[in-house]
């Protein structure tokens, strides 16, 4: 089973500033990687997908690098709106994708 | 317009069985994998498993395999996620999510609470 991991498990960010959230897989998932964010009471929702894609409609102050083992997603200037929990997930192995446990974005 | 709707909370007592339901509209349900993902009170996100509901194909995270079962019709293009036996641990939101490049529709979660 890949194991994910993310950091850190917490990040206080005043708005408008630059966060920087960081995910490791165990071993190598490719470019297979997404990124979402959870809001208090919702369903996840996707941001990114193949590691560096915005899905529809997330806007561009949301990026995502990476690839291998190493990933980050950068939010440029936090609105309001942003804070929230962060999972990354590997999806190259089909059978068995595995969620990190989360960064969470609060108000510095 | 792609829709997983999930059917609605449920209270359950320990020792009870229960079936929980994902409906998908809007796209050809026999072409995606669903999948099903756990959340506990507090808690992240855990991938529980999937299938794939042309053929019914199903693979289990080792973490759940023989605590739950995931089934789906077709013919109504509604999957399902199954317990025998319920558990208070198994007190939790539960997703179900089509796959494609990760996860890129989610139901609105059925709440399950197991409390004597």
């Amino acid at each position: 089973e890949i194991v994910m991991t993310q950091s850190p498990a917490t990040l206080s960010v005043s708005p408008g500033e630059r966060a920087t959230l960081s995910c490791r897989a165990s071993q190598s998932v490719s470019s297979n990687l997404a990124w979402y964010q959870q809001k208090p009471g919702q369903a996840p929702r996707l941001l990114i997908y193949g590691a560096s894609t915005r899905a529809t409609g997330i806007p561009a102050r949301f990026s995502g690098s990476g690839s291998g083992t190493e990933f980050t997603l950068t939010i440029s200037s936090l609105q309001s709106e942003d804070f929230a929990v962060y999972y990354c997930q590997q999806y190259n192995n089909w059978l068995l994708f595995t969620f990190g446990p989360g960064t969470k974005v609060d108000i510095k | 317009e792609v829709q997983l709707v999930q059917s609605g909370a449920e209270v359950k007592k320990p020792g009870e069985s229960l079936k929980i339901s994902c409906k998908g509209s809007g796209y050809s349900f026999t072409s995606y994998w669903i999948g099903w993902v756990r959340q506990m009170p507090g808690k992240g996100l855990e991938w529980m498993g999937i299938i794939y509901p042309g053929d019914s194909d199903t693979r289990y995270s080792p973490s759940f395999q023989g605590q739950v079962t995931i089934s789906a019709d077709k013919s109504i293009s509604t999957a399902y996620l199954q317990w025998s036996s319920l558990k208070a641990s198994d007190t939790a939101m539960y997703y179900c999510a089509r796959l494609r490049t990760g996860v890129d529709y989610w139901g609105q979660g059925t709440l399950v609470t197991v409390s004597s």
